[in-house]
């Protein structure tokens, strides 16, 4: 069974920094593209940022650019976002969602992982 | 960036009805267009992906169809666990983005 578990996820004060990470299993975690998704409270879906299987390739949402940064660890099964520059408006669950093939694009999201909340104090 | 707009934002219906929300692209994206349903509290799961590709173990009566900039999220009729928020999101390019969802209510 696929599964996907966030960690990492707590209160930050705003411009402080935090990592998150999403530990996978039940797949080959080298083979796929993934991407972290977050949700503010009471607020719709908004794709954060996404790498391709190697992690070679990078991508990320305007709002985030500059600050995040996505990585992975194949040997150890594990995607990461490291955020800095924390803003009030990063306040969201974050999600990790597996991709069906190696790269971000043409895709979908299948499974998600949890979520972590992610709250950032002003 | 493209813009994903779903329409309507809310709804309200009873069991059996058949339920149709729509997702209008700000530019062609061909058929790369995924269906998400999202209950409170929980992941959102993968219903249709491709435009029309039913993912395994969702039920028949989900459909999608569109190409370009126009799709369709259709619930032919409509069962008491389907009362849920539903997005769309394109994958065509990057930034990836996604609708501000559609909430489907009990009537």
């Amino acid at each position: 069974e696929v599964q996907l578990l966030e960690s990492g996820g707590n209160l930050v004060q705003r411009g402080g920094s935090l990592r998150l990470s999403c530990a996978a299993s039940g797949f080959t975690f080298s083979s796929y593209a993934m991407s972290w998704v977050r949700q503010a409270p009471g607020k719709g879906l908004e794709w954060v940022s996404g790498l391709s299987d190697s992690g070679g390739s990078t991508y990320y949402a305007d709002s985030v650019k500059g600050r995040f940064t996505i990585s992975r660890d194949n040997s150890k099964n594990t995607l990461y976002l490291q955020m800095s520059s924390l803003r009030a408006e990063d306040t969201a669950v974050y999600y990790c969602a597996k991709g069906l093939g190696t790269t971000v694009r043409y895709n979908w999201f299948d499974p998600w992982g949890q979520g972590t909340l992610v709250t950032v104090s002003s | 960036d493209i813009q994903m707009t779903q329409s309507p934002s809310s709804l309200s219906a009873s069991v059996g009805d058949r339920v149709t929300i729509t997702c209008r692209a700000s530019q062609s994206i061909s058929i790369y267009l995924n269906w998400y349903q999202q209950k409170p509290g929980k992941a959102p799961k993968l219903l249709i992906f491709a435009a029309s590709s039913l993912q395994s173990g969702v039920p028949s009566r989900f459909s999608g169809s569109g190409s370009g900039t126009d799709f369709t999220l259709t619930i032919s009729s409509l069962q008491p666990e389907d009362f849920a928020t539903y997005y769309c999101q394109q994958s065509y390019s990057n930034p990836l983005t996604f609708g501000g969802g559609t909430k489907v209510e009990i009537k």
